[in-house]
């Protein structure tokens, strides 16, 4: 299993829709989580960070299932400006790095 | 408070050169990462350093080498350019813990 594994989408949702990106990671030791976003060309941005079961912040809902080695992301009522590359991050096991996945790609219509 | 800082934005180098990246973290951290992001994967780990000690090193080749100075800044080197090369360098910093804050990064380009 890849150390962090992301469905790369695109996924493609009008506004309002609601969106899941799914994340599955291999080092059974992690205890924080992270979700970035990158739109084209930029750097990456800490959307929120999850260390427990999950963590809220207004439309956007992370979930940790430890049990599975899972981390999603939910995404509600759909903006415009959502659209971008969503990044799953694990650390690496010595805790010196931050592990990516290739990205989950969200555009979002009117 | 200014965020993370890096120059060049852009650089074009043929192959065989060599190249210095420049990264200043946020004022406070002491920790700094490289990464190399290519076209269409994740950001791709190369060093972390903590007070001016190498803490981590990615699966990259001795070509690519860096430092840390007592101010905190960093510089990314890499020897002998490849074509694969070719990527956006991203710095990272961090104070303590794991949360990482990245700069704008540096377009590499090798001719």
């Amino acid at each position: 299993r890849k150390e962090v594994e992301q469905d790369p989408g695109p996924f493609n949702v009008p506004e309002g829709a609601t969106v899941a990106f799914n994340c599955t990671y291999s080092n059974s030791a992690s205890q924080s989580f992270f979700w970035y976003r990158q739109d084209c060309r930029k750097e990456p941005k800490l959307l929120m960070s999850v260390y427990s079961s999950g963590n809220e912040d207004g439309r956007f809902t992370a979930q940790l299932n430890r049990a599975s080695q899972y981390i999603s992301l939910l995404i509600r009522d759909s903006k415009l400006s959502d659209s971008a590359t969503y990044l799953c991050v694990a650390p690496n096991q010595a805790g010196t790095a931050l592990i990516f996945g290739k990205g989950t790609t969200l555009s979002v219509s009117s | 408070d200014a965020g993370v800082t890096q120059s060049p934005t852009h650089l074009i180098k043929t192959r065989g050169q060599h190249v210095t990246l420049r990264c200043s973290p946020i004022s406070g951290h002491k920790s700094v990462s490289w990464y190399q992001q290519v076209l269409g994967q994740g950001p791709q780990f190369i060093f972390q350093y903590y007070e001016k000690e190498e803490r981590g090193r990615g699966n990259f080749p001795d070509r690519f080498s860096a430092r840390q100075f007592p101010n905190y800044s960093s510089e990314l080197n890499v020897n002998a350019l490849l074509l694969g090369d070719s990527a956006l360098y991203l710095c990272a910093s961090s104070w303590v813990g794991e949360t990482q804050y990245f700069g704008p990064g540096t377009r590499l380009l090798v001719l």
